[in-house]
């Protein structure tokens, strides 16, 4: 089955610094990888996605890139503000199947 | 985006009893549906696959009869705890597939459950 791999488990930044968050998939045939962001308490979000056509999206201060070769995918989030501050989680999945969560990463923004 | 409700949001129970909690698409049908727990601080840990209209494919280390999944329809799974105990205590969370959004993944808001 997929295996996804997060890093790194906590991430702290200055508030309008950058932060990156890489993920690493087994399963050449999966296609799709959202990611969603989780505030304590609460239902996680999905703020962004990409599938395996193409290798770049973005949407404001997020990007996400992913390198099929490689078998990994990164989330950037420029600008940083205090509200980014959350746990985010990556995930891997292919058409009819479950998703394949990482471990998730703790994002800190210090103002 | 899709609209996946969960309730309760929040139970507390005494242990021995059971517990059902809800998961329903609101805006579209979903065949299947997903059951995660989580622990503080860590990731979804996927429990069962909900299959409407057959039973559940569970995951590794998960007890079928522990954790009682019904798909009755194709906008509703339940999950129920039966004989619940303190270590059953944790954050449910379902989800849905939304084939209609290009198989986008919504959650539900979770249920915080609490066995005494």
């Amino acid at each position: 089955g997929e295996n996804v791999e997060q890093h790194p488990s906590t991430l702290s930044v200055q508030e309008g610094d950058s932060a990156v968050i890489k993920c690493t998939y087994s399963d050449s045939a999966s296609n799709y990888f959202p990611w969603y962001k989780q505030e304590l308490g609460k239902r996680p979000q999905l703020i962004i996605d990409i599938r395996s056509n193409v290798g770049e999206k973005k949407d404001q201060r997020i990007a996400v890139t992913l390198n099929k070769t490689a078998k990994h995918f990164s989330l950037h989030i420029t600008e940083t503000q205090p509200e980014d501050s959350a746990v985010y989680f990556c995930a891997a999945s292919s058409p009819g199947n479950q998703f394949y969560f990482g471990t998730g990463t703790s994002l800190t923004v210090i103002p | 985006g899709a609209v996946v409700s969960q309730h309760p949001s929040r139970v507390i129970c005494k242990s021995g009893t059971s517990v059902k909690i809800e998961c329903r698409s609101l805006d579209f049908q979903a065949t299947t549906m997903f059951w995660y727990r989580q622990f503080p601080k860590q990731s979804l840990m996927l429990m069962a696959t909900s299959n409407e209209g057959s039973k559940a494919t569970y995951e590794q280390g998960v007890e079928k009869d522990k954790f009682l999944i019904n798909h009755a329809s194709l906008t509703l799974s339940t999950l129920t705890v039966t004989s619940a105990h303190p270590e059953d205590s944790s954050f449910y969370i379902c989800s849905a597939r939304d084939q209609g959004s290009a198989g986008e993944l919504f959650f539900g808001e979770g249920s915080r459950l609490t066995v005494l």
